[in-house]
């Protein structure tokens, strides 16, 4: 299940689940989203992208779904694997800031 | 080849030192960047590069001191640390340009510990 508190929300599933993580972003004016994963010591890692003028766009085993009306984005994963497990991270990028900025991680845990 | 590396992986201290940490990408992009992230894995950006030009000074404090040597190197310097400098510090580098460019790529990140 999912849980939002003081805390990194988090997310446990079992392995050959499909994994929804979400994300409300705040600039109506955003003209990319991506994904980030980072695993335990390392560095976040680019997943997948999606432009404003989008929707939906598919990578391999991933999906991330864009809603602009309700600013919210959120990534899919298909068939979870244990090494999946790490903080997912949404980013914005609005270009009157010329940067990307991050939302909060969420923890995914996926089960054996 | 590691694309993004950063010397050293961890630092410990004590207040009030000055400590520098190095940043190094093979990947021939231009632009460079660090990034602090806290004790809640929050991630803020601090100071961007594109090739040795400083584009992004977020409202830092003035002992955090980036220095690019040239544009394969950006290094973060930080003078008479204190507690609240305690974080992971990554550095990351991506293709030029003020718009979208894409990825970032990050390095493994710095712990920086101050007592």
């Amino acid at each position: 299940g999912e849980s939002v508190g003081l805390h990194l929300p988090t997310l446990s599933v079992q392995e050959g689940d499909n994994s929804i993580i979400n994300c409300a972003y705040s600039n109506s004016a955003s003209d990319y989203f991506i994904w980030y994963k980072q695993e335990s010591g390392k560095g976040p890692q680019f997943i997948i992208d999606i432009r404003s003028n989008m929707d939906k766009r598919q990578g391999q085993r991933v999906t991330v779904l864009l809603n602009k009306t309700v600013k919210h984005l959120s990534l899919q994963i298909a068939a979870t694997q244990p090494g999946d497990s790490a903080v997912y991270f949404c980013a914005e990028f609005v270009p009157s800031y010329g940067k990307l900025t991050f939302g909060q991680g969420t923890i995914l845990t996926v089960h054996p | 080849d590691t694309a993004v590396s950063q010397t050293p992986k961890y630092l410990v201290t004590q207040m009030g030192n000055d400590k520098s940490i190095k940043c190094e990408q093979n990947l021939g992009h231009d632009t460079m960047y660090w990034y602090k992230q806290d004790s809640k894995k929050f991630l803020k950006i601090m100071f961007s590069y594109n090739n040795k030009e400083l584009i992004i000074n977020e409202t830092v404090p003035n002992r955090f001191s980036p220095k690019s040597p040239d544009k394969a190197h950006l290094n973060l310097h930080i003078n008479s640390l204190e507690l609240g400098d305690s974080a992971v510090y990554f550095c990351a580098s991506s293709l030029p340009g003020t718009g979208y460019t894409g990825e970032l790529f990050f390095g493994e990140g710095s712990r920086l510990t101050v007592l």
